[in-house]
């Protein structure tokens, strides 16, 4: 899997849009881009994911840019109860067994939503 | 819909103890991972279990086993537990890709995770 690389920590006002980058420069062509957060003393939470286009659902925005070296996450009205790890995470869908792969943390981004 | 539930939330071992960790997958699952979190880091990948058979390993030493029931739960064990054992367990399910419909809705769900506190 491509690795990641997020920053440590990011501050947002609540009610503006965080917006949390990660680089995944070495990321091949059959690699998805997942994004999960974990909030304090739960377990992590899917998020979204894209391919190579943007995507968007009810939680948040994901932005990949043309050469699908970087990507963007985007919570448009960060709210107090956002404040989490934000992980970043690249891999393949599956392998030719069609076993569900493996997610591969890092530390991920703290995002802290201010009042 | 119960999603992922794990027990017990709370675990105090002492060193050289054996212990289990018990997940039942979100219904309609059959594919259970178990992933370590030791504090400050992200969680990383013990196993996964289909089919009651171990498919994917991480670099984990021989002291962590697992099983999965029919009915597709699944038991962590660890043996000869060391204080680095001190972590989050989290366990996650999931579909077998194949029941998934299209490529790359490889999602995990995840439970709120064991704390195994080794003294």
């Amino acid at each position: 899997d491509a690795k990641t690389t997020q920053p440590p920590s990011m501050d947002c006002a609540e009610g503006r849009a965080a917006n949390l980058p990660c680089n995944h420069s070495t990321i091949s062509g059959n690699e998805y881009v997942y994004w999960y957060r974990q909030i304090h003393s739960q377990g992590p939470q899917y998020i979204i994911h894209g391919l190579k286009n943007n995507e968007t659902n009810e939680m948040a925005s994901l932005i990949i840019t043309e050469d699908r070296k970087s990507s963007t996450l985007i919570l448009p009205h960060a709210t107090l109860r956002d404040t989490a790890v934000y992980y970043c995470i690249v891999r393949v869908a599956q392998n030719s067994g069609g076993s569900n792969y493996k997610l591969t943390f890092g530390k991920g981004t703290l995002l802290t939503v201010n009042p | 819909d119960a999603g992922v539930t794990q027990s017990p939330t709370h675990l105090i071992k002492t060193r050289g103890q054996q212990v289990t960790l018990r997940c039942s997958p979100k219904s309609g699952h059959d594919t259970v991972s178990w992933y370590q979190q030791a504090l400050g880091q992200g969680p990383q990948f013990i196993f996964q279990y289909y089919e009651e058979e171990e498919r994917q390993r991480g670099n984990f030493p021989d002291r962590f086993s697992g099983h999965q029931f029919p009915n597709y739960s699944s038991e962590l064990n660890v043996n000869a537990l060391l204080l680095g054992d001190s972590a989050l367990y989290l366990c996650a399910s999931s579909p077998f890709i194949s029941r998934q419909g299209f490529l790359g809705k490889n999602i995990q769900y995840f439970g709120a995770g064991t704390r195994l506190s080794v003294l």
